[in-house]
């Protein structure tokens, strides 16, 4: 069974930093893309960044382009997402996703259960 | 980027009863491979999303049957044939096939 388990959340200042991460389990870790989604308090849902298997191939929405690096550790089967110059605006749940292919369709898999940041 | 809008954004059912939501593109989705990368997610209060349908009509493992998908092009549907309770929540659709992906701003169905 798949599981993602994301941590790292909590609350920041304005122009602060945190660090995200995703421990995946139950699957092949290092063959899939993953992704950053994330979903502001009563809002929908917004991509924000993906990343291939390997890790060399990285992806960012522009809203946090410049700001936020994704990146993995397949050795320890895990996702990160370093976010820096934190704004108000991305006060939101971020969940980890299996999937995010830039250059063969993209679709999204198994979710895990998020992971809540507070920029204020 | 591709715009996707659900229609309706609250959908009130009864029990037992068919329930339908739509999701239209601003562009096509069929892509160069031949593939249309649209999705759709329920997310029940409190939780994240998982998803129910991939490519327009593909149903994931371990969804019930009376979750279908389908449409083509930019006009697409998810209908329930008979609505449970625990079909609350709110569903989203995605599309994968241009970049940025996208989702629809959503429709919470509640029960009457």
């Amino acid at each position: 069974e798949v599981q993602l388990v994301e941590s790292g959340g909590g609350f920041v200042q304005p122009g602060g930093s945190l660090r995200l991460s995703c421990a995946a389990s139950g699957f092949t870790f290092h063959i899939h893309a993953m992704s950053w989604v994330r979903q502001a308090p009563g809002k929908g849902l917004e991509w924000v960044s993906c990343l291939s298997g390997s890790g060399y191939g990285t992806y960012y929405a522009d809203s946090v382009k410049g700001r936020f690096t994704i990146s993995r550790d397949n050795s320890k089967n895990t996702l990160y997402l370093q976010m820096n110059s934190l704004r108000a605006e991305d006060t939101a749940s971020y969940y980890c996703a299996q999937g995010g292919h830039r250059y063969s369709g993209f679709e999204l898999d198994s979710w895990g259960q998020g992971t809540l940041v507070a920029v204020s | 980027d591709v715009v996707l809008t659900q229609s309706p954004l609250s959908l009130p059912v009864t029990l037992g009863q068919p329930a339908s939501v739509s999701c239209r593109s601003s562009q096509s989705l069929v892509s160069s491979d031949g593939n249309t990368y649209l999705s759709w997610f329920h997310q029940r209060p409190g939780q994240s999303p998982g998803r129910l349908i991939y490519k327009v009509s593909g149903r994931d493992s371990g969804v019930p049957d009376r979750f279908s998908g389908s449409g083509s092009g930019t006009d697409f549907t998810l209908k329930i044939s008979r609505v449970e309770a625990e079909d609350v929540g709110v569903y989203y659709c995605m599309q994968g096939t241009h970049w940025p992906p996208t989702f629809g701003g959503g429709t919470k169905v509640e029960i009457k």
